[in-house]
């Protein structure tokens, strides 16, 4: 089974600059979460999907930050425009109902490296 | 505000050792606890969690523990093998909070051969 898949792996932009990150789930997962994790740090939530509808996006910078997750499946997570202090990994994790912590694991991918100049 | 936190940011055991990793919440809402092992340039992986009704959970060479009224919480590898050197979170969730997991900083655990 493949697991979850982001593109692209690495990105370097200059500050100012659109940005896109690429995330498909693994297959029958309801629940999708885009992370943010910045050096030496945990990964900290931006947003969360049941099937298309975002339940939870408290935690995503909405005047620059949008995401969207079309017919339940992929997701994009979008920064515009993009600045220094976003260079983070962005990490997609899906699992297979709501309670990802609840015995239902979140399966991460691999993640996409930012940087900002 | 860190409501997870993992002091330690590094360790080192020899191999065949005990590791202990250890994490404190604050967040007394938090009643599911989990630990993920991530190595570099790969998402996090799940590698054991708890509940807060429990004190203990063992899955093989991976044991957490878990001290409510500590606020603590720790994970023993017992024997330690190089393909456990790796960076490990904490996490935590709370019943109600839409299962957002709240991750500590991460151990990065090196073991000797």
């Amino acid at each position: 089974e493949a697991g979850v898949v982001q593109s692209p792996r690495y990105k370097i932009i200059e500050k100012k600059q659109p940005v896109a990150f690429w995330c498909n789930p693994i297959s029958g997962h309801n629940t999708l979460y885009w992370y943010r994790q910045n050096l030496g740090q945990g990964p900290e939530l931006l947003i969360r999907y049941e099937n298309e509808e975002a339940v939870d996006d408290s935690q995503l910078p909405k005047d620059r930050f949008s995401a969207e997750r079309l017919k339940g499946v992929d997701s994009t997570l979008k920064i515009q425009p993009a600045e220094l202090g976003d260079s983070a990994v962005y990490l997609c994790a899906s699992s297979l109902v709501h309670g990802g912590a609840r015995g239902n694991e979140q399966f991460f991918g691999p993640g996409t490296r930012l940087t900002v100049l | 505000d860190q409501q997870v936190k993992q002091n330690s940011p590094s360790l080192s055991v020899q191999e065949g050792r005990i590791s202990i990793l250890n994490c404190d919440y604050t967040n007394s809402m938090f009643d599911y606890f989990l630990w993920y092992k991530k190595y570099p340039a790969e998402g996090p992986t799940f590698l054991i969690s708890i509940s807060s009704i429990k004190d203990k959970n063992e899955d093989g060479r991976f044991t957490v523990f878990l001290n409510k009224s500590a606020k603590h919480l720790s994970l023993h590898i017992v024997p330690s093998q190089p393909g456990d050197s790796a960076v490990y979170f904490c996490a935590a969730s709370a019943l109600g909070g839409n299962e957002k997991l709240t991750f500590g900083t991460g151990t990065r655990l090196t073991i000797i051969p």
